[in-house]
């Protein structure tokens, strides 16, 4: 059975730093590995999908990497901003019942 | 605009009274799902369908039915809902192993 977790659980950074969350998985048999955030009370946003042929993905200030072989992935957050303030999701897609299995989540909080 | 919809977004309802939350996505993906997010549990599956007329259940499938009559359209239905039911649900789409798009949610709270 898939077990996700994320570390930090909760990060508070004054804004301009570059950050890395980081998103460790069990079993390493993934098709792919979606990252999102959420907004207090909202829904989720798609950050990046990496395939699990892939390293990285980039996009804007956001770089996604992926070790599926070790079961890790980080999300890099380059010169955080305070509208970068949010949780932070990760979840590896297994295929077989079309279900993404959810990290615990990152909650960032950018300082101004 | 390619989106996932959900409706009602809100919704108070009282223990028994059958209830339908319909999703509609107008990207042709033939993969859907539904899930609840539950504070300190996450998001957990409920139902998915690979296609039409083609549903399964998902992790916690218990007091909920789906349908796909159509691929754009997944509705959730309860038949009886009950107090353990009151959840953010969020629908989702995806081409076949693909990115999955995720609707705004809808807010269910059963007395």
């Amino acid at each position: 059975k898939q077990e996700v977790t994320q570390i930090p659980a909760a990060l508070s950074v004054p804004e301009g730093e570059n950050l890395v969350l980081n998103c460790s998985f069990t079993d390493s048999a993934i098709y792919n590995l979606q990252w999102f955030r959420q907004d207090p009370g909202k829904g989720l946003t798609s950050l990046l999908l990496i395939q699990s042929s892939q390293r990285e993905q980039t996009s804007g200030r956001l770089n996604a990497s992926l070790d599926k072989s070790s079961g890790r992935s980080t999300l890099y957050i380059a010169a955080s901003q305070p509208g970068d303030s949010a949780t932070y999701l990760c979840a590896p897609y297994g295929g077989a019942t079309n279900k993404l299995i959810f990290g615990t989540g990152t909650l960032l909080a950018v300082q101004p | 605009e390619a989106q996932v919809t959900q409706n009602p977004r809100y919704l108070i309802t009282v223990t028994g009274k059958k209830l339908t939350v319909t999703c509609s996505q107008n990207m042709n993906h033939e993969y859907m799902s539904w899930y609840r997010q539950d504070p300190g549990l996450g998001l957990r599956q409920i139902y998915y369908s690979m296609n039409v007329e083609v549903t399964d259940k998902g992790d916690v499938p218990e007091g909920y039915k789906v349908s796909r009559k159509e691929k754009r359209n997944f509705p959730l239905i309860l038949e009886s809902p009950s107090p353990n039911q009151t959840s953010l649900y969020f629908c989702a789409s995806s081409l076949a192993y693909g990115e999955q798009f995720f609707g705004p949610g809808t807010r269910l709270t059963v007395l």
